[in-house]
C-alpha cells in the first residue's frame, strides 16, 4: 500500500449505532487530519494531530471522537450520529503541520446516517 | 460567511483550449494559496501553490495568477486535456492561523471535451 488509504470506502449507520473509520499513511509523515465534505459545502477542517498529539479540534460535535495511536494511524470514532453527519470524511497527511507543508489525501469514506 | 469562494460550480472547455478557474476571497490576511484536483472516487491532489510575495506561478500547463488587491486568483491550464477532467479547489492559509488548517471553496467540475 503507498500513500494514504481509508476503510472502509462506505458506511451506512443508524443513528444509534457505533462504528470507527480508519486512515492510514504510508508516507513516514508526522501530522494526520480529519475532513469533512457534506455536501455543496467546502471541505471542512475538523480535527490535526502532530505526532499523535492532538493541536487542533474545530469546534467538533463530542459524537466524533478521533484517535491517532500512533503517526502512522488515526481512526474516527463515531457514535449516535444525526442524518446530518452524512458526508465524504477524508483523511490527509503532512510532513509536518507548517502551512507549507503539502497535504496528501486519502479517497475518503462515504458515510450516510439513516 | 465563506471565507473562500468559487462562484462557478462547473466549467466545460473543448480540448485544446484555455480553461480558467477562479477563485474569491475575503480574508485580506491571507497569504498563501493553493490549488488541488479532485477526480472521482479519489481524494484531493495537491497541484500548484502561490505565495502573496508573487503574482503568477508557472508549472508546465498550469499558471495560478493571483490580484491582491482583488483578492482574486485564477488556474489557468493550456492547453486543455480530456484527463483534467476534474473537480478543482482552490484553497488559503494565513501566516496567524491555526495549524495545518486550509480554507477551501466549494470547488469547480471542469470538463474538457474530446
Amino acid at each position: 500500500e503507498t500513500g494514504v488509504t481509508q476503510t472502509p470506502r462506505h458506511l451506512v449507520m443508524g443513528m444509534t449505532n457505533k462504528k470507527s473509520l480508519k486512515c492510514e499513511q504510508h508516507l513516514g509523515h508526522n501530522a494526520m487530519y480529519w475532513y469533512k465534505q457534506s455536501a455543496k459545502k467546502p471541505l471542512e477542517l475538523m480535527f490535526v494531530y502532530s505526532l499523535e498529539e492532538r493541536v487542533e479540534n474545530n469546534s467538533v460535535p463530542s459524537r466524533f471522537s478521533p484517535e491517532c495511536p500512533n503517526s502512522s494511524h488515526l481512526f474516527l470514532h463515531l457514535h449516535t450520529l444525526q442524518p446530518e453527519d452524512s458526508a465524504l470524511y477524508l483523511c490527509a497527511s503532512s510532513l509536518g503541520t507548517g502551512r507549507l507543508n503539502e497535504q496528501f489525501f486519502g479517497p475518503g469514506t462515504r458515510l450516510t446516517v439513516l | 460567511d465563506q471565507q473562500v469562494k468559487q462562484n462557478s460550480p462547473s466549467l466545460s472547455v473543448q480540448e485544446g483550449r484555455i480553461s480558467i478557474l477562479n477563485c474569491d476571497y475575503t480574508n485580506s490576511m491571507f497569504d498563501y494559496f493553493l490549488w488541488y484536483k479532485k477526480y472521482p472516487a479519489e481524494g484531493p491532489t495537491f497541484l500548484i501553490s502561490i505565495s502573496s510575495i508573487k503574482d503568477k506561478n508557472e508549472d508546465g500547463r498550469f499558471t495560478v495568477f493571483l490580484n491582491k488587491s482583488a483578492k482574486h486568483l485564477s488556474l489557468h491550464i493550456v492547453p486543455s486535456q480530456p484527463g483534467d477532467s476534474a473537480v478543482y479547489f482552490c484553497a488559503a492559509s494565513s501566516l496567524g492561523g491555526s495549524q495545518g488548517n486550509l480554507i477551501f471553496g466549494k470547488g469547480t467540475k471542469l470538463s474538457v471535451k474530446p
